[in-house]
């Protein structure tokens, strides 16, 4: 079964750190981009960062360049992201998510985790 | 603001038919990048309704569908059932961003 588990969430002071694992199984995870996508509560997706599958290229939302930095373990099956400075306006479910082609970097998303909750309060 | 405007909510009785819109630019639908569609239910990761435009994955019923035309696109669902009560997003690609993967904002569908 192709599947993909987020983990990390949590509770976070402003400014403060976090990083989030994608284990990935059931399919070759080394032949897809992977992507990140959150939702505020109440409100909806926001499009968060991409890799390419070999992970030599990134891309990232304005709202979060600079301070998200998203890699991957090909070895482990395993998709990051490394949020730093982080603001009340970050508090979201973050969900991995997986294009429904290798090959494609413009296709739908068809695989997503059940996302991890973030909540950047003091 | 959204890169792709959807109307905020639609409603419909069952077995009524609803369309709910997605309005772009040329920098995305309008460049000819494809429209997908997904599927929130309360308490849930979205779901992949309709990808490439008009074409349904393995399972979605065929109650479901979308077009596109120029800037925009469509997903029509017939035959409304209690069930499909359920926010739906529609997503593109847009070449001006650095990150031109788009989401619509959100359409509520209420089951009236």
């Amino acid at each position: 079964e192709v599947q993909l588990v987020e983990s990390g969430g949590g509770l976070v002071q402003p400014g403060g750190s976090l990083r989030l694992s994608c284990s990935a199984s059931g399919f070759t995870f080394s032949s897809y981009a992977m992507h990140w996508v959150r939702q505020a509560p109440g409100k909806g997706l926001e499009y968060v960062s991409a890799i390419s599958s070999n992970g030599g290229s990134t891309y990232y939302a304005d709202s979060v360049k600079g301070r998200f930095t998203i890699s991957r373990d090909n070895s482990k099956n395993t998709l990051y992201l490394q949020m730093s400075s982080l603001r009340a306006e970050d508090t979201a479910v973050y969900y991995c998510v997986r294009p429904k082609a290798s090959s494609g970097w413009y296709d739908a998303f068809d695989i997503w985790g059940q996302g991890t909750m973030v909540t950047v309060s003091s | 603001q959204s890169v792709l405007t959807q109307p905020p909510s639609v409603s419909g009785a069952p077995g009524q038919r609803v369309t709910i819109s997605c309005t772009g630019s040329s920098s995305n639908i309008g460049a000819g990048y494809d429209v997908h569609w997904y599927q929130q239910l309360p308490g849930t990761a979205p779901k992949l309704l309709i990808y490439g435009n008009s074409n349904r994955p393995s399972g979605v019923p065929d109650r479901f569908s979308g077009s596109k035309s120029g800037t925009s696109a469509s997903l029509a669902i017939t035959g409304l059932q209690a069930e499909d009560e359920a926010d739906y997003y529609c997503q593109s690609y847009d070449s001006s961003l650095s990150a031109p993967w788009v989401f619509g904002g959100g359409t509520k569908l209420t089951v009236l």
